[in-house]
């Protein structure tokens, strides 16, 4: 079946310093891409609607200037964390849209991002 | 905004009880979905309900929708503890999805 991959599955890093996260549609191309953030037992908070060719849509209260989204192709989405800081680190998941599957979203494995 | 509640937020419950978990949401949709979360994991996929009436079961796990009540809710049957998790419904909202605030199963022996 479909498959959507994050990359890394968790990372530390220093603050200040930025981190990249990936998220590819493995076997369809997803014209659009979901990016959420979880807290500890939290729900899932999206904060941004990836389009591929085209700026991401933000949500309220995030910022885009910190969060860089880029959706380059079909089947590639990156978020990076610019300027990183301890309140930063989170779960970060990714979605992606099968529209050949009715629309059928996927969800990423999940990254960890720790900031120190 | 489209805003989904979930009811209760933390269960504790012994092997072999059954137990519901509500699903509310605000506003009209058609498309519903459950999902697992296990602990430093991502979303498992349960079900997915695309109309009024919709029931769908898996194993110890069953799911209903009802659009018009706009009520979702997921029954288990003679709990056993692989299935302590956290779940989470979500609503598709047209042009994103809207997440539960998750129930956290805790299943004792």
């Amino acid at each position: 079946g479909a498959v959507v991959s994050q990359h890394p599955s968790w990372v530390i890093c220093k603050s200040g310093t930025s981190v990249k996260i990936e998220c590819r549609s493995l076997d369809f191309q997803a014209t659009t891409m979901f990016w959420y953030r979880q807290f500890p037992k939290q729900s899932l908070m999206l904060m941004a609607t990836s389009n591929e060719g085209s700026k991401a849509t933000y949500e309220q209260g995030v910022e885009k200037d910190k969060f860089l989204i880029n959706h380059a192709s079909l089947t590639l989405s990156t978020l990076t964390v610019t300027s990183a800081h301890p309140e930063d680190s989170s779960f970060y998941i990714c979605s992606a849209n099968n529209r050949g599957q009715g629309n059928t979203i996927y969800f990423g494995e999940g990254s960890w991002l720790t900031v120190v | 905004e489209l805003k989904v509640e979930q009811n209760p937020l933390f269960l504790s419950m012994q092997e072999g009880k059954n137990y519901t978990i509500y699903c509310n949401y605000s506003t009209t949709s058609d498309r519903l979905y459950w999902y697992r979360q296990d602990p430093g994991k991502s979303l498992e996929s349960l079900f997915v309900l695309l109309s009024n009436g919709a029931v769908k079961q898996e194993g110890r796990l069953m799911a209903s929708l009802d659009t018009k009540a706009r009520l979702s809710t997921l029954h288990i049957t003679a709990a056993v503890h692989d299935l302590s998790a956290t779940y989470f419904c979500a609503v598709d909202g047209g042009n994103q999805f809207y997440f539960g605030t998750g129930t956290s199963l805790t299943v004792i022996p």
